[in-house]
């Protein structure tokens, strides 16, 4: 069926460094995308989320990429810190009646100070 | 202003038995979708409701039912447990539409012994 997935499963980066986190999903009907951080015993937190009719937003230190060209989706965080490191997920919801959101394995992101 | 709030935070089970998960959404969200995240994966997609009817049901078992009060909040029930059905469970409100940022709570630990 059709899923969301992530390329790199680990990413680890120095402190001040800037972060790239990628995904590939498969459904071309997918219009909404969203970008969670999930830290380790707490539930995923909403980062930032794109529609399908823009190809960038940016947010406090994140931007979001979306290329629907070639079905792939980007998380950059500027400046990494120590508290960024956490599991990232994206996620896309598909339209329909129901608001089923698709998430991918995710990605580690350990931030080294 | 209070998030998404899930009792109880963690559960222990034995096999063959039912439990019933709580979830009370962000004041003003009237949706409120439930997901099982298995240790080492992303969240899977159980349930929808809106207005107190189930909008979406995702891949599984009958032993798995939700409904909606009318203030929106939320019970998540699971007959017969099974040793697999140990994981994070996860509620998640929004604003109606599917293109509406879905914000987590920090679940539910259950394990089932």
């Amino acid at each position: 069926g059709e899923n969301v997935g992530l390329h790199l499963p680990t990413l680890s980066v120095q402190e001040g460094d800037n972060s790239i986190i990628n995904c590939a999903y498969s459904n071309s009907a997918s219009d909404y995308f969203i970008w969670y951080k999930q830290e380790s015993g707490k539930g995923p937190q909403f980062i930032i989320d794109i529609r399908s009719n823009m190809d960038k937003r940016q947010g406090q230190r994140v931007t979001v990429l979306l290329n629907k060209t070639v079905k792939h989706l980007s998380l950059q965080i500027a400046a990494t810190q120590p508290g960024d490191s956490a599991v990232y997920f994206c996620a896309e919801y598909s339209g329909g009646s129901n608001y089923k959101l698709t998430f991918g394995k995710g990605t580690l992101l350990t931030v080294n100070p | 202003d209070a998030g998404v709030t899930q009792s109880p935070t963690h559960l222990i089970k034995t096999r063959g038995q039912h439990v019933t998960l709580r979830c009370s959404p962000i004041s003003g969200h009237k949706s409120v979708s439930w997901y099982q995240q298995v240790l080492g994966q992303g969240p899977q997609f159980i349930f929808q409701y809106y207005e107190k009817e189930e909008r979406g049901r995702g891949n599984f078992p009958d032993r798995f039912s939700a409904r909606q009060f009318p203030n929106y909040s939320s019970e998540l029930n699971v007959n017969a447990l099974l040793l697999g059905d140990s994981a994070l469970y996860l509620c998640a409100s929004s604003l109606v539409g599917g293109d509406r940022p879905q914000h987590f709570g920090d679940g539910t630990r259950l394990s089932i012994l």
